[in-house]
């Protein structure tokens, strides 16, 4: 089975500045995607960013972007300039590429503080 | 288009009385999935549904538990004789396919058993 692991239960970080949040998964598999999505008070889950494992490239979208290291099984995300607004529960996920359906797995998660 | 419509928002039980949570997903998707929230953790998978059929209940607990999604109306996830452990923030999402497409939530359905 897989497992995502989030390591840091809470960070801070002074607005406009750059966050990186960490995100560890253990996996057998050699298709796969992961995700990153946050959480606001309001509870809804926002797609924040996703990477397929077969491809190298990070990605990226606006201020956010990961740092995919595939064979230390690592999905970091880097948030710069940093708005009040981002401060939400973020939270890792990994889906199977299979065709087994598109469950997720999620991280414990991790409650980003922005300091204005 | 609507996204994903769960129902109620938030719920309130008395232990031993019974939780019906519904959730529409989008037009056009006939995949769903349950999850639950337990506070100040993750969410974890529950149960995965298409129209009439449950695919994959893996995570559903055993007894008291259970889950349909009909060919006409919402899928419906429903708790039995609730628990003050049955507390939690309900999940339900949809794609549209079972393939590479990503899955929309909802806002949830937070369930408090007194």
């Amino acid at each position: 089975a897989q497992t995502v692991t989030q390591s840091q239960p809470e960070m801070s970080v002074q607005e406009a500045e750059t966050v990186t949040l960490s995100c560890t998964y253990d996996t057998s598999e050699s298709d796969y995607y992961l995700f990153w999505y946050k959480q606001p008070p309001s509870r809804q889950m926002i797609l924040v960013i996703r990477q397929e494992a077969y491809k190298q490239q990070n990605a990226t979208e606006n201020r956010f972007s990961v740092n995919f290291q595939k064979a230390a099984k690592s999905f970091s995300l880097k948030i710069s300039d940093s708005q009040l607004g981002d401060a939400a529960m973020y939270f890792c996920a990994y889906r199977s590429g299979g065709n087994a359906g598109n469950m997720l797995t999620f991280g414990g998660g991790t409650r980003l503080m922005v300091k204005p | 288009n609507a996204g994903v419509m769960q129902n109620p928002r938030h719920l309130v039980r008395r232990r031993g009385q019974e939780a019906r949570l519904r959730c529409s997903p989008m037009k056009g998707h006939s995949h769903v999935y349950w999850y639950r929230q337990l506070p100040e953790e993750g969410l974890k998978f529950m149960v995965y549904l298409q129209k009439e059929n449950i695919i994959d209940e893996s995570g559903m607990p055993k007894e008291r538990f259970s889950a349909e999604f009909p060919k006409e109306g919402p899928s419906i996830l429903r708790i039995q004789q609730v628990v003050r452990g049955d507390s939690a923030a309900y999940f339900c999402a949809s794609s549209p396919f079972q393939g590479k497409a990503d899955a929309f939530f909802g806002q949830g359905t937070r369930l408090t058993v007194v």
